[in-house]
């Protein structure tokens, strides 16, 4: 099943902060994000453990609550260069294969 | 380093025909991955490759075959290529002890 994002989209001007959101039916053992542009391919931004290991982007901030099974992507002072889709991801398990599965993605518009 | 690669970058078929998309890494990844991307719907896991040898379904396999030629080749094909498999294609790769996945450039395939 596929995690939530909220909002589907955020338009922004230059300078200011949005706050995206990711939940999960399932429990969580890691949230990853990436950003895609239009008309390209997704890049990795930063994953999110269990446990609070953190890896990725150094100027974009996330938080991971297990319990709450949820994340929360952090852009702060935004850029122009921030703008495109922002998804989520989420990994189950089988048979020892970590299994992605995406969220439907939330579009960033930042305006100078 | 070319990471990974994708062919063709654009199909147009008509209903009924079929067609292989070809996916190559040269970073000697263990996984790989097809994903359609459809408006609104995020990226959703066709199939997937945990090792070379090794093939399972992800959440939206009808329609589609794969093969993992080899350890850097991952092939997806549609047998009888059908309008509602006009998308996207991404394919990715994730190596045995990182956590991002690195995405290929896209096919976008369009069926009439």
């Amino acid at each position: 099943q596929q995690p939530v994002q909220s909002p589907q989209a955020v338009i922004l001007r230059e300078g200011e902060d949005a706050v995206i959101n990711c939940s999960s039916s399932k429990a969580l053992y890691s949230v990853h994000w990436y950003r895609q542009k239009h008309g390209e391919a997704p890049v990795f931004l930063m994953i999110l453990l269990k446990g609070g290991e953190q890896k990725g982007h150094e100027k974009i901030s996330a938080s991971f609550n297990e319990k709450k099974q949820q994340s929360s992507l952090y852009l702060t002072a935004s850029q122009l260069s921030y703008s495109g889709t922002y998804f989520c991801g989420t990994d189950s398990t089988s048979g020892g294969s970590y299994i992605p599965t995406f969220g439907r993605g939330t579009s960033l518009i930042v305006h100078p | 380093n070319a990471g990974v690669t994708q062919t063709p970058k654009f199909q147009v078929l008509k209903t009924g025909q079929s067609m292989t998309l070809q996916c190559a890494q040269d970073m000697n990844h263990n996984s790989m991955y097809w994903y359609r991307q459809d408006p609104g719907m995020g990226l959703r896991l066709i199939y997937y490759s945990a090792s070379e040898g090794t093939t399972d379904k992800g959440e939206v396999p009808n329609g589609y075959n794969v093969s993992r030629l080899n350890k850097r080749e991952f092939s997806l094909r549609l047998e009888s290529a059908a309008p509602s498999q006009t998308s996207v294609y991404f394919c990715a790769s994730k190596g045995l002890a990182g956590y991002e996945q690195y995405f290929g450039p896209g096919t976008r395939l369009t069926v009439t």
